[in-house]
């Protein structure tokens, strides 16, 4: 069975520009979880789904993230401009509730 | 409020030898419990979840986590490393289906 697909892998722009990261979760999972991860710590929810239901988006920076789960499958998380302390690791991660994440491999940005 | 505490930032120890990795947590009611290794570059794999039972849990890759209510923790150990263990060590608990993180454990493997 596929894992998370997250994709790019890495992804390199300049400040002020966009980006947007994609991810498909394991089949069957109905929750999705959108991570930031800086260099040496851990992960930090940015939000999570229930379906296609953002339940908790407390962590998103509303000013220039946003992100989608249209029809409560894959999920697209999109920085519009991109700042230089965006650069982090982008995690996707998917579950059945109440059970264990699994996750993707990241998405690796560097805003220069 | 819940917190994970991973008191180690890193830690080095010789192939073959013993390894426990400490976690300490907050959390108000029975916690749900995790470990992941995370290699370079890579996502966070699971190594073993504690729900409910027997307190000491096995996982993947010969480790093993012991649940300790009195002590709030949750120690990953592992009875002889292997150089491939080499990795940042992640603890959590599940917070009303948040995962609150540890800051990470990173662990050094010596020849």
């Amino acid at each position: 069975e596929a894992g998370v697909v997250q994709s790019p892998r890495y992804k390199i722009i300049e400040k002020k520009q966009p980006v947007a990261f994609w991810c498909n979760p394991i089949s069957g999972h109905n929750t999705l979880y959108w991570y930031r991860q800086n260099l040496g710590q851990g992960p930090e929810l940015l939000i999570r789904y229930e379906n296609e239901e953002a339940v908790d988006d407390s962590q998103l920076p509303k000013d220039r993230f946003s992100a989608e789960r249209l029809k409560g499958v894959d999920s697209t998380l999109k920085i519009q401009p991109a700042e230089l302390g965006d650069s982090a690791v982008y995690l996707c991660a998917s579950s059945l509730r109440g059970k264990e994440a699994f996750f993707g491999q990241g998405t690796r940005l560097t805003v220069v | 409020a819940q917190s994970v505490t991973q008191p180690d930032i890193h830690i080095t120890v010789s192939e073959g030898a013993s390894l426990e990795l400490r976690c300490n947590y907050s959390y108000g009611a029975t916690p749900y419990l995790f470990w992941y290794v995370q290699s370079p570059g890579q996502g966070l794999q699971l190594l073993l979840k504690y729900f409910s039972g027997d307190t000491l849990v096995q996982g993947i890759k010969g480790f093993e986590a012991e649940f300790k209510r009195s002590q709030s923790s949750f120690n990953l150990r592992k009875p002889s490393v292997h150089w491939s263990d080499a990795a940042e060590y992640f603890c959590a608990v599940d917070s009303n289906y948040q995962l609150i993180w540890g800051a990470g454990t990173k662990l050094i493997i010596k020849p």
